[in-house]
């Protein structure tokens, strides 16, 4: 299965941007790029997903880049609601034997400050 | 839809009891997904089903565990006989299709085994 590396704790001020690593040097071509993240005490939900392009939706952006061995995760404006582990995952579209699977690593601990 | 739900959030056994872990997906989905969360290993797959098959059990840690779906809305996560190691929380989640699809995953299940 591709690995991903994430640093291991950071931390941020409320209300500004966020950038979370992620790398990925043996992803292959048919690997989507999954975040998800986990707050105290819930399980974890579902933040962006893509594949080659960039991708922005009403949580995050996802910033792929050009030779896709890495990603960063962009809060734009973090919030206390924001504090919480983030996994950068990578998901088999192809049918191989770790298609469909999600391999959760130890993930981000994203601190955010008032 | 009130997303995945599973029961019971708390339980607490003594060793050798059994233990049964239940989890309701969204309905429509066809894939359900069983995992563990511990502080030593993290949040692991235990096994996955589509269309109430098992798929992939090879995360199943031992013969002590089981799991079912007898219907596309219900599945149980059986531990017979229960052990202190086995004190986790289990997340239970569900997708409509796989490889990039999206999983939900539900408020899990602490267990604790005395």
């Amino acid at each position: 299965d591709a690995k991903t590396t994430q640093p291991n704790s950071m931390e941020s001020n409320e209300e500004e941007p966020v950038h979370l690593p992620c790398n990925h040097s043996t992803i292959s071509g048919t690997d989507y790029i999954h975040w998800y993240r986990q707050l105290p005490s819930q399980g974890p939900e579902y933040v962006i997903h893509g594949l080659t392009s960039n991708v922005n939706n009403r949580m995050a952006s996802l910033a792929i880049a050009e030779d896709r061995k890495s990603s960063t995760l962009i809060l734009h404006r973090a919030t206390l609601r924001d504090a919480a582990v983030y996994y950068c995952i990578l998901s088999d579209s192809a049918g191989g034997t770790s298609y469909g699977k999600l391999t959760f690593g130890q993930g981000t601990i994203l601190t955010v400050h008032p | 839809d009130a997303g995945v739900i599973q029961s019971p959030r708390h339980e607490v056994t003594e060793m050798g009891q059994e233990v049964t872990l239940r989890c309701k997906p969204i309905s429509g989905h066809d894939y359900l997904f069983w995992y563990r969360q511990t502080m030593m290993r993290g949040l692991e797959l235990l096994i996955y089903f589509n269309n109430n098959v098992p798929i992939d059990d090879s995360g199943m840690p031992e013969d002590r565990f089981s799991a079912k779906m007898p219907n596309a809305s219900f599945s149980t996560l059986k531990i017979q006989p229960s052990e202190p190691r086995d004190s986790a929380v289990y997340f239970c989640a569900s997708s409509f299709g796989t490889g990039f699809a999206i999983q939900y995953f539900g408020a899990g299940t602490r267990l604790s085994v005395l």
